[in-house]
């Protein structure tokens, strides 16, 4: 299948400052990539939507200036955690899919976010 | 809200035994429908999609489709030890977007 790669896979910071996320599709274009964040023993919540070249769609209830969103170009979207807190600890996931079909998504490794 | 349903679990089962998982929602004009499996720590891997009534086989994998009951399952056979892990069920709400249930944790005893 497609690869989508995420870095960092492991990240603590101090509350307060911002952190930044990478999401690459490897060997292959995507105009749409996805963030979901999934907390312990939960499943995933899709975040946002990210659109190359575009502003993000937000789902309800995401604070979109605290989670900035950046998809530059075809194969990179950026998360920024700004001002981090406890409560913003989780595992973080970027996908992508390959073609206009429906829904075949292809995950990166997902970040798991720790905040002192 | 558009809602999936999954039973958390445990659903234990011996090593060679078919494991059933089972998975509902809410939305009738649904009409992509994805399985993925999740390690504990690791991100989601696609294990099959459906989108047409019935069933859908590949390998030891068999997924079916009701959408006048708006139920779907997947079928494991020849459950291995390695096939523990949590499955999850994913309904398509738009284009690529998906919304998922909880997962169901599976465990295959040796």
């Amino acid at each position: 299948g497609a690869v989508v790669s995420q870095h960092p896979s492991r990240v603590i910071c101090k509350s307060g400052t911002s952190v930044k996320i990478e999401c690459r599709s490897l060997d292959f274009q995507a105009t749409t990539m996805f963030w979901y964040r999934q907390f312990p023993k939960q499943s995933l919540m899709l975040m946002a939507t990210s659109n190359e070249g575009s502003k993000a769609t937000y789902e309800q209830g995401v604070e979109k200036d605290k989670f900035l969103i950046n998809h530059a170009s075809l194969t990179l979207s950026t998360l920024t955690v700004t001002s981090a807190h406890p409560e913003d600890s989780s595992f973080y996931i970027c996908s992508a899919g390959t073609s206009g079909g429906p829904g075949e998504l292809f995950f990166g490794e997902g970040s798991r976010l720790t905040v002192l | 809200q558009k809602e999936v349903e999954q039973n958390s679990g445990p659903l234990s089962v011996p090593e060679g035994a078919i494991a059933s998982l089972n998975c509902t929602y809410s939305d009738r004009g649904s009409q992509s429908f994805f399985w993925y499996r999740q390690y504990s720590g690791k991100s989601p891997e696609l294990i099959m999609s459906i989108y047409s009534n019935g069933d859908k086989e590949d390998g030891r994998f068999t997924a079916q489709l009701n959408k006048a009951s708006q139920y779907v399952s997947l079928l494991i056979r020849d459950s291995q030890p390695s096939d523990s892990a949590t499955y999850l069920c994913a309904v398509g709400i738009g284009f690529q977007k998906l919304v998922f249930g909880t997962g169901t944790r599976l465990l295959v005893s040796p």
